[in-house]
């Protein structure tokens, strides 16, 4: 069976502090991997795409970067941390090719930025 | 951006009756619809999804349906439970981007 983890579970970080999100996927080769972003209340919001290692696809421009150093790791970061950076950051995963399958999220990190 | 429109933004039911939530898109190369149920503090979890190459969809008190034509999907929870209350998402995908929808909060009284 396949397991999805985020590290941290929580963060509260200073503005214009740095910030590093991780995930990883266990049992599953090759998945396709997404970061999303939801805000307090709010719907979810597409920040980056994965489908192989070393490639990763922008959604939207939030002062956000994204990595994928390992086949089943992703990571999220940004240098200077802004107020609007706060909210719930989601990894999420799927199987397949060409996408449009379902994906799985993971449990999320609360990221709060003071 | 596209966008997808759901409503209602709020739902108020009694147990035991039904529940409709509707979605409308924009994006015609939009080819899975699935819908997600996230309970406060947790990730959302898929409850039921279609592909275009259907129209309708059963599954455990769940019933989604598909019109393409009018680019409108929507999910029917019937015998509603307490259980149910949540936040749902529908949301579109066409290839590896995803399009969610503003969410609905389901309330079901006893």
């Amino acid at each position: 069976a396949q397991t999805i983890h985020q590290w941290p579970v929580a963060e509260i970080k200073a503005v214009g502090s740095p910030l590093s999100l991780g995930c990883t996927i266990k049992g599953k080769s090759s998945p396709n991997l997404y970061w999303y972003w939801q805000a307090t209340g709010g719907t979810l919001q597409q920040l980056f795409y994965s489908i192989t290692v070393g490639q990763v696809e922008s959604v939207v421009q939030l002062n956000l970067s994204a990595s994928r150093p390992k086949d089943d790791q992703f990571i999220l970061s940004t240098e200077k941390l802004l107020l609007s950076h706060s909210g719930f950051y989601l990894c999420a995963w799927s199987p397949g090719t060409g996408g449009s399958y379902e994906q799985y999220f993971g449990p999320g990190t609360r990221l709060t930025v003071l | 951006g596209e966008q997808v429109e759901q409503l209602p933004s709020i739902l108020r039911v009694q147990e035991g009756s039904s529940a409709s939530i509707n979605c409308t898109y924009e994006n015609s190369a939009s080819n899975y619809f699935p819908w997600y149920k996230q309970e406060p503090g947790e990730n959302p979890k898929l409850i039921i999804d279609i592909r275009s190459n259907m129209e309708r969809k059963q599954t455990q008190g769940l019933i989604v349906l598909l019109d393409k034509k009018a680019k409108r999907f929507s999910l029917h929870i019937t015998d509603t439970q307490p259980g149910d209350s949540a936040m749902y998402f529908c949301a579109t995908t066409g290839g590896y981007k995803v399009v969610f929808g503003s969410g609905t909060r389901l309330l079901v009284s006893p």
